[in-house]
Order: structure tokens, then C-alpha cells, then sequence
């Protein structure tokens, strides 16, 4: 069983509009967890990294929130633009474990003018 | 140039043809991961070096994969006769140092194996 939840599985909104992503994880004992934006065709890239102890993090008009006691995050977007259309992954890191990064499957967004 | 780069893009193999697909990762990075990532899923983990180490190979689905970076900086992943649930991307990433301590991983822009 994946240890990374992600939904919705895909979204569509239109553009100027908000809208957040969700991450429900198990990975236990925790170190880090990061979004990262993939669209099609290229690797994925990097949105943000928060820490334990960190609750909120923002990058431009990306937004993630943290709760480790939950083990829930989410990733706001405000005012999408058609550039936003990607997928979205939620990735965390388990702790002391160089290469234990559990990825989920990731939202699917669609932005429409 | 300044990311992380893989070659070839695209490849198309029959079944049981060996491939080898390159990555080159940002200069001065120690860690390099491969991945493999089915359509519509997220990436999942195949292998990770530490210079030219290489520490975990646990991702790898069977004897066929087989990956190297004997130099510490460029590595191959050679996938031996290859089947048809091989096809998949094939991601490659770097990092300076630890994930774990909060260390950015830069992708490639991965090499899409299609077998035949």
C-alpha cells in the first residue's frame, strides 16, 4: 500500500480561480515532505520543503500547509494561470534514510481559460 | 549546461533487446537516483549512488536492471533483455547532499522506453 495519499486524481478549474491539492501520508519516522510540479514530458520540479517543525511554506503563488500530528498536507495555488497544468506530487522523505522518499501518484491539474 | 540531462530521450526496443539509457547528473552532486515511473503514477524508486557508490539497489525489479556510475558522476542503467512491462519513463535525479537533511533533487527529463 502506497504510504503516499494524494487527491483529488485529477482536477480541472478554470484559469484565475484557486484551488488545493491533498497529501495523506503514513511514512513514519518523518524528515521532510516536498511538492514538486511534473508536467508532461520533463522531470519534476521542486515547489517547496518543509520540515517537522515547519507549517506553511510558500513559493509565488504556491502555498503548502503542514500538519505532522495529522500527517496531512496541502498545496494551495491562487489565481491559476494555464501554466499550471501539470501533476502535482507530494513526496516524503523518511527520516535518517538518504534514499527512502516515498512518492505519491500525484494530482493531475488542468487549468482552462 | 546547468541540470541534470539523460540521453536518449525516447527509445524503442523490442522484446529482449538491452538497452542503456545516460544520465548525466549537475556537476558536483553526490547522490543520483534512478526512478521509474509508470503512466499516470508517480515515480518509484530504483537505485541511489553516493559518488560511486552505489548504496541501495533494492527498487530494482529484477537481475535484468543492472546500473553503474563508476566515476562518480555519469551513470547508466542497462536493463537486459527487455520485456514489455519494462516500458515506462525512467527518471533520473541528483542532489548535493543528503535528502534527508533537506537537500533539493533535481530531475531529469527522463528517457521514455517503449518496448515492442
Amino acid at each position: 500500500k502506497n504510504q503516499v495519499e494524494q487527491s483529488p486524481q485529477s482536477l480541472i478549474i478554470l484559469e484565475g480561480k484557486n484551488c488545493t491539492l491533498q497529501c495523506n501520508y503514513t511514512v513514519s519516522p518523518f524528515s521532510n515532505l516536498r511538492w514538486y510540479k511534473q508536467d508532461t514530458g520533463r522531470g519534476p520540479v521542486s515547489l517547496t520543503i518543509m520540515t517537522f517543525s515547519e507549517n506553511t511554506k510558500s513559493n509565488g503563488r504556491y502555498t503548502a500547509t503542514l500538519d505532522a500530528d495529522t500527517k496531512q498536507s496541502s498545496l494551495h495555488i491562487t489565481a491559476s494561470q494555464l501554466s499550471d497544468s501539470a501533476s502535482y506530487i507530494c513526496v516524503v522523505s523518511a527520516h535518517y534514510n538518504n534514499n527512502d522518499m516515498r512518492f505519491g501518484a500525484g494530482t493531475r491539474l488542468t487549468v482552462k481559460p | 549546461g546547468a541540470g541534470v540531462s539523460q540521453s536518449p530521450r525516447y527509445k524503442v526496443a523490442k522484446r529482449g533487446q538491452d538497452v542503456a539509457l545516460r544520465c548525466d547528473p549537475i556537476s558536483g552532486h553526490v547522490s543520483l537516483f534512478w526512478y521509474q515511473q509508470a503512466l499516470g503514477q508517480g515515480p518509484e524508486f530504483l537505485t541511489y549512488f553516493q559518488n560511486e557508490a552505489q548504496l541501495d539497489k533494492s527498487g530494482l525489479p529484477s537481475d535484468r536492471f543492472f546500473a553503474e556510475r563508476p566515476e562518480g558522476s555519469v551513470s547508466t542503467l542497462k536493463i537486459q533483455r527487455t520485456q514489455q512491462e519494462d516500458s515506462a519513463v525512467y527518471l533520473c535525479a541528483s542532489s548535493l547532499g543528503r535528502l534527508a537533511g533537506g537537500h533539493e533533487q533535481f530531475f531529469g527529463p527522463g528517457t521514455r522506453l517503449t518496448v515492442l
